[in-house]
């Protein structure tokens, strides 16, 4: 059984800082892996999609990179804002549309 | 149009009753979602249309009743709901392509069960 995990769970930087956000994933059958961002009590918005043959994506200030062999991803967030406070969710896609989520880290970026 | 929306944005609704939550995206996406997300939870797949061939995850109660009378209208249908049952239901779209799907979800309908 798939199962996703997320370290720190919560993570609190000042502003200006670079950060790493953690996920670990125990089956490396995946098809992708996907970083999304979400607001309290809002939906969720796609930040990253890595496919199981990619080894990293950029988007701007972020950066996330897959390896799929240890089961580990991790989402790189440089010179952080106070915008970027969220809470950021990764998720594998198994296939057979199961998208195994993990709880997410939720951030706090303090000006 | 990159946007999926839903309706209600909040319902509050009591033991009784039967209401509907919509889901609506343009994108020509074949494949449509509904997840239930308590506070500070992952959101947890409830059902997947993908080209009108529903999937359910099985442990979800037969008081939620998914419809797709279109591609690109998903309802949710609720029935004698429990308390319990309050969370945030989320609605995603993507398309249907080996692997290479982005989700694209929706804001939400924010449901409080009385």
């Amino acid at each position: 059984k798939q199962e996703v995990t997320q370290i720190p769970a919560a993570l609190s930087v000042p502003e200006g800082e670079n950060l790493v956000l953690n996920c670990s994933f125990t089956d490396s059958a995946i098809y992708n892996l996907q970083w999304f961002r979400q607001d309290p009590g809002k939906g969720l918005t796609s930040l990253l999609l890595i496919q199981s043959s990619q080894r990293e994506q950029t988007s701007g200030r972020l950066n996330a990179s897959l390896d799929k062999s240890s089961g580990r991803s991790t989402l790189y967030i440089a010179a952080s804002q106070p915008g970027d406070s969220a809470t950021y969710l990764c998720a594998v896609d198994t296939g057979g549309f199961k998208t195994i989520f993990g709880a997410g880290t939720r951030l706090f970026v303090k000006a | 149009d990159t946007e999926v929306t839903q309706t209600p944005k909040h319902l509050v609704m009591g033991m009784t009753n039967k209401k509907s939550l919509k889901c609506e995206q343009h994108m020509g996406h074949r494949a449509m979602y509904w997840y239930k997300q308590k506070a500070k939870k992952p959101p947890e797949l409830m059902f997947v249309y993908s080209y009108e061939k529903l999937s359910i995850n099985e442990s979800v109660p037969s008081r939620f009743s998914p419809e797709c009378p279109n591609s690109s209208l998903l309802n949710l249908h609720l029935h004698a709901l429990q308390p319990e049952d309050s969370a945030l239901y989320l609605c995603a779209s993507s398309q249907v392509s080996g692997g290479q799907e982005t989700q694209y979800f929706g804001p939400g309908t924010r449901l409080l069960v009385l």
